[in-house]
Order: structure tokens, then sequence, then C-alpha cells
């Protein structure tokens, strides 16, 4: 086990409402990184937070946001969910520059 | 834009047998190559590669990149049920550290027969 600790582990929603998961880092880590991997895909990378501040962002649009916590732990908001979000959302824990370790993902399904 | 390419998407294969997954990458600036073990949610980190020619190995497990013709292999010799799993490769890349982004490809899917 690496540490990282996510939570939910599963949660059910409806289109249109918004979602709030969380991710504790492992020890040492101060970097958070937050993934969505659909069924059958790779994970795709959401964005980084460093410091506090978002240190990188992929092709995901604003109502995919973000904060990480003076104890490196961090959130990941959902908008207005489409039915699209449904996937496993993973986040992962590194020093800067260092390997990534994930955490367990929280399953969301959007009905 | 960084492209991670996989193959074969599926295997199906009995136990004592030997496996040879695939990973092809395009990337602007490559610094390493990296394995993962997804069984269930969480992927599970088993090789950094940097270097060409250099073989990571991990009990039956051992990976090598070659970066002239930018591809990595992972290698499974005497396969059990317990290595029956989605293995992901991916590279990161990134302005800063150069690993705010990993990149992965499909992964490919693994069935362990007994």
């Amino acid at each position: 086990e690496t540490g990282v600790t996510q939570s939910p582990t599963h949660l059910i929603k409806t289109r249109g409402q918004q979602v709030t998961l969380r991710c504790s880092s492992q020890s040492g880590h101060n970097t958070v990184s937050w993934y969505q991997q659909a069924l059958g895909q790779g994970p795709q990378f959401i964005f980084q937070y460093y410091r506090e501040e978002e240190n990188g962002r992929g092709n995901f649009p604003p109502r995919f946001s973000g904060l990480q916590f003076p104890n490196y732990s961090s959130e990941l908001n959902v908008n207005a969910l489409e039915l699209d979000d449904s996937a496993l959302y993973l986040c992962a824990s590194s020093r800067p520059g260092g390997t990534q370790y994930f955490g367990p993902g929280t399953r969301l399904l959007v009905l | 834009e960084d492209k991670v390419v996989q193959s074969p998407l599926s295997l199906v294969v009995h136990e004592g047998d030997t496996v040879t997954l695939n990973c092809s990458y395009e990337v602007t600036n490559f610094r390493s190559l990296l394995w993962y073990k997804q069984e269930k949610k969480a992927p599970t980190f088993l090789f950094m590669l940097t270097s060409s020619g250099i073989e990571k190995k991990s009990g039956r497990l051992s990976s090598i990149l070659d970066k002239k013709e930018l591809f990595s292999i992972l290698n499974i010799t005497a396969t059990q049920t317990g290595d029956s799993a989605i293995y992901l490769c991916a590279v990161p890349s990134g302005p800063n550290f150069g690993n705010e982004k990993l990149t992965f490809g499909t992964g490919t899917r693994l069935t362990i027969i007994p």
C-alpha cells in the first residue's frame, strides 16, 4: 500500500449535481495529481497541485477544479456533472519531480 | 502532444507461460518511462526506466527501454494467477519538474488461466 488515501470509495450522483472528492497524500509528499480513468482507458491527467497552487492542467473544462491544503491533502470538485463524467478518479502523490504513487480511487457514477 | 501506445490490448495465457508486453511512445522531452500494475483500482508502481539497454528486474518481472526505437517491453516469466491485471505504461512530462503530467497508454489486460 502506498499511504495515499481517497474518499469516498464509491459515489452515485445525477446529472447537473456537484461532487467533491478527497485525497490525502503519502507522508513526505507535497505534490498531488488527479486523473480520470474511463472504463477500458488509461488514466487521463486532470491537474496537479504543488504548494497549494495548480501546477499543470490537462484538457479538462473549468467545471473541474481543485484545492490543496497546507497539510498537502487535496480536493477535486466537479460542477454540473455530465453522464461522461462517470469514471474512476485517481489521485497520486509525489515529491516534486519524483515518482507518482496512486491511491485506491473513487468510482463515480452519474445517472 | 505526447502519445503512448501499448500492445496487445488483451492477452490470455496459461499459468507458467512467459509474456511480453509492449509500449511505444512519442514525447517531446523524454525523461523516463514508467510501468504500473493495476489490479482493481490503484495502479501500483513497478519500474522507472531512464537509460537504454539497462534491464530493470524485480523477481519474475523485468523491463528494458530502447530510446532509439522509442519503445519498452515488460516481460513476466513463469506467470501466476496473481499476475492477472492491467499493465499500464506512462511517460512523465511538464514544464517545471518534468513529471507534472503522466501520459498513459490504454493498458494491456493480462489474464492468467490456472
